[in-house]
């Protein structure tokens, strides 16, 4: 079964730390996606990849950074984390292509005090 | 921009009841269009999908027809059961390489299914 797993479920960080999510996939997809989900507001697309070390910028990239150095991988970093990034994070894959949707993981619950 | 506009939740209905979620999408060209399901807890799954003008996507027992004309891919369910409470998500992508791959997502859809 293919699968996009996400490294933590729940995470509880403080103000100001540097925070790492990451994503691994083993379906060998081209594409890679972090959201943000958050009550009312629906998913917002933060940063994507489609390529090794190939990113860009979603529709609210600020106060993140991401990388990918190997197909399988994406690491979303949050550089100083704050209490309005207390949030649901989802990581997704895809193959190049529209019609094919996305794969997501199960998500990590980012709580920052 | 492309945008995807579902209908407002929460949806509450009891068990064996018809279900609709209205979806309507604005796009140029022909996307390919998703409806995805989240239960509590849990990331987004894909329901169902059609890729062109009058296909019909199904999955257990739910159904979405992708009416151009119309521009919209209502999602239906004869008979709900309460194990399908969840959020349900409508999106869109469309091709041509690169950035325009990704997904545009609705709002979501709340829908609980009382016994």
């Amino acid at each position: 079964d293919v699968k996009v797993t996400q490294s933590s479920r729940y995470l509880v960080k403080r103000t100001g730390e540097k925070v790492f999510l990451e994503c691994v996939q083993d379906m060998d997809h081209e594409n890679m996606f972090w959201y943000r989900q958050d009550p009312g507001l629906g998913l917002r697309l933060i940063y994507f990849s489609y390529d090794v070390k190939m990113k860009e910028k979603g529709d609210i990239p600020e106060g993140y950074s991401v990388s990918r150095e190997k197909k399988e991988r994406f690491s979303l970093i949050l550089e100083s984390a704050s209490t309005n990034q207390t949030s649901m994070y989802l990581c997704a894959s895809s193959l190049e292509g529209a019609a094919y949707g996305y794969t997501f993981g199960s998500g990590t619950r980012l709580t920052v005090v | 921009g492309d945008s995807v506009t579902q209908m407002e939740g929460p949806v509450t209905l009891s068990e064996e009841a018809f279900l609709t979620i209205n979806c309507t999408y604005t796009a140029t060209g022909y996307p390919s269009l998703f409806w995805y399901v989240q239960y509590p807890g849990e990331g987004l799954q894909l329901l169902l999908k059609a890729t062109k003008a009058d296909d019909k996507g199904s999955n257990k027992g739910f159904e979405a027809t992708y009416r151009k004309e119309t521009t919209s891919f209502h999602l239906e369910k004869g008979s709900v059961q309460v194990s399908d409470s969840a959020v349900y998500f409508c999106a869109l992508s469309k091709g041509g390489g690169g950035s325009n791959y990704k997904l545009t997502f609705g709002k979501g859809t709340l829908l609980t299914v009382n016994p």
